[in-house]
Protein backbone atom coordinates (compact mmCIF):
# COMPACT_ATOMS: atom_id res chain seq x y z
CA UNK A 1 0.00 0.00 0.00
CA UNK A 2 1.28 3.39 -0.63
CA UNK A 3 1.46 6.32 2.18
CA UNK A 4 2.25 10.27 1.85
CA UNK A 5 3.09 12.30 4.95
CA UNK A 6 3.03 15.37 5.11
CA UNK A 7 4.94 16.31 8.23
CA UNK A 8 3.94 20.18 8.75
CA UNK A 9 0.48 20.53 10.23
CA UNK A 10 0.86 24.26 9.85
CA UNK A 11 2.40 26.87 7.94
CA UNK A 12 2.89 30.69 7.73
CA UNK A 13 4.76 32.94 4.90
CA UNK A 14 5.03 36.99 4.68
CA UNK A 15 3.76 38.18 1.43
CA UNK A 16 5.47 38.29 -1.70
CA UNK A 17 7.89 35.87 0.51
CA UNK A 18 8.74 32.00 -1.10
CA UNK A 19 7.26 28.70 1.24
CA UNK A 20 8.24 25.14 0.39
CA UNK A 21 5.51 22.97 1.61
CA UNK A 22 7.36 18.95 2.54
CA UNK A 23 6.08 15.76 0.84
CA UNK A 24 7.27 12.08 1.28
CA UNK A 25 5.23 9.04 -0.02
CA UNK A 26 6.24 5.17 -0.18
CA UNK A 27 5.82 3.01 -2.84
CA UNK A 28 7.47 0.08 -4.52
CA UNK A 29 5.62 1.07 -7.75
CA UNK A 30 7.74 2.77 -10.16
CA UNK A 31 5.62 4.31 -12.63
CA UNK A 32 3.06 7.29 -10.75
CA UNK A 33 1.67 10.75 -10.28
CA UNK A 34 2.23 13.33 -7.65
CA UNK A 35 -0.42 16.12 -6.72
CA UNK A 36 -0.35 18.74 -4.98
CA UNK A 37 -4.20 20.24 -4.33
CA UNK A 38 -5.22 23.32 -2.46
CA UNK A 39 -8.28 23.82 -0.48
CA UNK A 40 -8.80 27.30 0.35
CA UNK A 41 -11.66 28.13 3.22
CA UNK A 42 -14.56 27.75 0.29
CA UNK A 43 -13.49 23.90 1.05
CA UNK A 44 -13.20 23.51 -2.99
CA UNK A 45 -10.60 21.29 -3.73
CA UNK A 46 -8.41 22.96 -6.81
CA UNK A 47 -5.50 20.84 -9.01
CA UNK A 48 -2.38 23.02 -7.93
CA UNK A 49 0.48 21.01 -9.86
CA UNK A 50 1.04 17.51 -11.26
CA UNK A 51 4.16 15.59 -11.76
CA UNK A 52 4.80 12.76 -13.55
CA UNK A 53 7.65 10.18 -11.84
CA UNK A 54 9.10 8.95 -15.27
CA UNK A 55 9.74 12.86 -15.80
CA UNK A 56 13.04 14.21 -14.31
CA UNK A 57 12.75 17.31 -14.79
CA UNK A 58 10.45 19.27 -12.03
CA UNK A 59 7.19 20.38 -13.03
CA UNK A 60 6.52 24.54 -12.45
CA UNK A 61 3.02 26.58 -13.00
CA UNK A 62 3.70 29.70 -12.72
CA UNK A 63 4.28 30.84 -8.72
CA UNK A 64 4.06 27.30 -8.09
CA UNK A 65 6.86 24.69 -8.74
CA UNK A 66 8.06 21.49 -7.24
CA UNK A 67 11.27 19.86 -6.25
CA UNK A 68 10.96 15.90 -7.16
CA UNK A 69 13.48 13.45 -6.06
CA UNK A 70 12.48 10.41 -7.00
CA UNK A 71 15.24 8.66 -4.87
CA UNK A 72 14.49 9.95 -1.76
CA UNK A 73 10.69 9.73 -2.53
CA UNK A 74 10.48 13.08 -1.73
CA UNK A 75 8.55 16.14 -3.48
CA UNK A 76 7.86 19.24 -2.31
CA UNK A 77 6.25 22.13 -3.31
CA UNK A 78 7.59 25.70 -3.50
CA UNK A 79 5.17 29.06 -3.76
CA UNK A 80 7.18 32.04 -4.62
CA UNK A 81 5.79 35.52 -4.06
CA UNK A 82 3.24 34.36 -2.30
CA UNK A 83 -0.18 36.36 -2.32
CA UNK A 84 -3.05 36.34 0.68
CA UNK A 85 -4.81 34.42 -1.80
CA UNK A 86 -2.73 31.35 -1.34
CA UNK A 87 -4.01 30.86 2.50
CA UNK A 88 -4.97 27.20 1.77
CA UNK A 89 -5.07 23.98 3.21
CA UNK A 90 -2.19 22.03 0.87
CA UNK A 91 -2.37 18.50 -0.06
CA UNK A 92 0.16 15.91 -1.59
CA UNK A 93 -1.29 13.39 -3.56
CA UNK A 94 0.09 10.36 -4.87
CA UNK A 95 -1.50 7.89 -7.60
CA UNK A 96 -0.22 4.57 -9.78
CA UNK A 97 -1.85 4.49 -12.87
CA UNK A 98 -1.82 1.41 -13.91
CA UNK A 99 -2.28 -1.88 -11.26
CA UNK A 100 -3.21 -5.40 -11.44
CA UNK A 101 -5.17 -5.10 -8.09
CA UNK A 102 -7.79 -2.55 -8.70
CA UNK A 103 -6.09 0.30 -6.86
CA UNK A 104 -5.02 1.99 -10.02
CA UNK A 105 -6.21 5.50 -10.58
CA UNK A 106 -6.61 6.15 -6.98
CA UNK A 107 -5.68 9.18 -5.47
CA UNK A 108 -3.98 8.24 -1.73
CA UNK A 109 -3.44 11.74 -0.31
CA UNK A 110 -1.73 13.11 2.74
CA UNK A 111 -2.72 14.87 5.94
CA UNK A 112 -2.50 18.21 4.22
CA UNK A 113 -0.59 21.57 5.51
CA UNK A 114 -2.67 24.38 6.62
CA UNK A 115 -0.43 27.38 4.83
CA UNK A 116 -1.44 30.77 6.29
CA UNK A 117 0.09 34.19 3.77
CA UNK A 118 0.55 37.05 6.38
CA UNK A 119 0.20 40.73 5.29
CA UNK B 1 -14.12 24.84 -13.88
CA UNK B 2 -15.08 20.98 -14.50
CA UNK B 3 -19.08 20.58 -14.25
CA UNK B 4 -19.43 18.43 -11.26
CA UNK B 5 -22.07 19.46 -8.52
CA UNK B 6 -22.99 17.54 -5.62
CA UNK B 7 -26.64 17.29 -3.39
CA UNK B 8 -27.52 17.98 -1.12
CA UNK B 9 -24.60 20.40 -0.10
CA UNK B 10 -25.60 20.62 3.23
CA UNK B 11 -27.56 17.54 5.48
CA UNK B 12 -28.29 16.90 9.07
CA UNK B 13 -29.70 13.09 10.03
CA UNK B 14 -30.52 10.91 12.92
CA UNK B 15 -28.82 7.99 13.32
CA UNK B 16 -30.21 4.70 11.91
CA UNK B 17 -31.80 6.94 8.83
CA UNK B 18 -30.63 5.90 5.09
CA UNK B 19 -29.22 8.93 3.36
CA UNK B 20 -28.40 9.01 -0.33
CA UNK B 21 -26.02 11.83 -1.93
CA UNK B 22 -25.63 12.57 -4.96
CA UNK B 23 -22.95 13.51 -7.48
CA UNK B 24 -23.95 14.85 -11.19
CA UNK B 25 -21.47 15.83 -13.93
CA UNK B 26 -21.57 17.66 -17.14
CA UNK B 27 -18.47 16.38 -18.58
CA UNK B 28 -19.05 12.75 -19.76
CA UNK B 29 -15.89 11.46 -17.86
CA UNK B 30 -15.69 8.27 -17.00
CA UNK B 31 -14.46 7.71 -14.01
CA UNK B 32 -16.08 9.26 -10.64
CA UNK B 33 -14.95 8.73 -6.97
CA UNK B 34 -16.72 9.48 -3.88
CA UNK B 35 -14.25 10.45 -1.02
CA UNK B 36 -14.42 11.61 2.56
CA UNK B 37 -12.98 13.99 4.37
CA UNK B 38 -11.85 14.15 7.92
CA UNK B 39 -9.16 16.36 10.60
CA UNK B 40 -5.93 14.78 10.12
CA UNK B 41 -6.73 11.92 7.70
CA UNK B 42 -6.99 13.69 4.11
CA UNK B 43 -9.11 12.52 1.31
CA UNK B 44 -9.83 8.75 1.68
CA UNK B 45 -11.76 6.81 -0.81
CA UNK B 46 -15.04 5.62 -0.52
CA UNK B 47 -15.79 3.76 -3.84
CA UNK B 48 -14.93 4.32 -7.62
CA UNK B 49 -16.73 3.51 -10.71
CA UNK B 50 -14.39 3.00 -13.78
CA UNK B 51 -18.05 3.09 -16.18
CA UNK B 52 -21.70 2.66 -15.86
CA UNK B 53 -22.73 0.13 -13.51
CA UNK B 54 -18.87 -0.87 -12.48
CA UNK B 55 -17.96 0.28 -9.42
CA UNK B 56 -15.41 -0.68 -6.51
CA UNK B 57 -14.48 -0.41 -3.24
CA UNK B 58 -11.92 2.35 -1.44
CA UNK B 59 -10.28 2.48 1.27
CA UNK B 60 -12.83 2.57 3.63
CA UNK B 61 -15.97 1.45 1.89
CA UNK B 62 -17.46 -0.14 5.05
CA UNK B 63 -21.33 1.22 5.60
CA UNK B 64 -21.43 2.31 1.77
CA UNK B 65 -23.00 1.48 -1.35
CA UNK B 66 -23.02 3.34 -4.80
CA UNK B 67 -24.52 3.15 -7.67
CA UNK B 68 -23.99 4.37 -11.70
CA UNK B 69 -26.49 3.76 -13.81
CA UNK B 70 -26.43 6.73 -16.17
CA UNK B 71 -22.82 8.41 -16.81
CA UNK B 72 -23.75 11.43 -15.26
CA UNK B 73 -25.04 10.40 -11.86
CA UNK B 74 -23.37 8.54 -9.07
CA UNK B 75 -25.15 8.30 -5.76
CA UNK B 76 -23.17 7.22 -2.60
CA UNK B 77 -25.97 5.99 -0.07
CA UNK B 78 -25.65 5.40 3.70
CA UNK B 79 -27.99 2.30 4.44
CA UNK B 80 -28.26 3.12 8.07
CA UNK B 81 -26.13 6.62 8.80
CA UNK B 82 -23.81 6.59 12.10
CA UNK B 83 -21.97 9.08 13.78
CA UNK B 84 -18.44 8.08 12.68
CA UNK B 85 -19.86 9.06 9.60
CA UNK B 86 -20.53 12.54 10.00
CA UNK B 87 -18.10 14.11 7.80
CA UNK B 88 -17.64 15.71 4.60
CA UNK B 89 -18.30 13.89 1.39
CA UNK B 90 -16.39 14.80 -1.74
CA UNK B 91 -17.03 13.54 -5.41
CA UNK B 92 -14.20 13.77 -8.25
CA UNK B 93 -13.94 13.05 -12.25
CA UNK B 94 -11.34 11.77 -14.08
CA UNK B 95 -11.21 11.06 -17.92
CA UNK B 96 -8.73 9.38 -20.46
CA UNK B 97 -6.24 6.88 -19.96
CA UNK B 98 -3.23 9.17 -20.57
CA UNK B 99 -4.64 12.47 -18.09
CA UNK B 100 -4.59 11.51 -14.69
CA UNK B 101 -6.09 14.41 -12.84
CA UNK B 102 -9.26 14.00 -10.89
CA UNK B 103 -11.50 17.39 -10.73
CA UNK B 104 -13.92 17.41 -7.63
CA UNK B 105 -17.09 19.19 -7.07
CA UNK B 106 -18.02 20.90 -4.03
CA UNK B 107 -18.77 18.81 -1.53
CA UNK B 108 -21.63 17.73 0.79
CA UNK B 109 -21.10 18.42 4.75
CA UNK B 110 -23.06 15.28 6.23
CA UNK B 111 -24.01 15.78 9.99
CA UNK B 112 -25.44 12.78 11.69
CA UNK B 113 -26.71 13.24 15.46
Amino acid sequence: AQTVTQSQPEMSVQEAETVTLSCTYDTSESNYYLFWYKQPPSRQMILVIRQEAYKQQNATENRFSVNFQKAAKSFSLKISDSQLGDTAMYFCAFMIPFSSSGSARQLTFGSGTQLTVLP
Amino acid sequence: DAGITQSPRHKVTETGTPVTLRCHQTENHRYMYWYRQDPGHGLRLIHYSYGVKDTDKGEVSDGYSVSRSKTEDFLLTLESATSSQTSVYFCAISESRSIYEQYFGPGTRLTVT
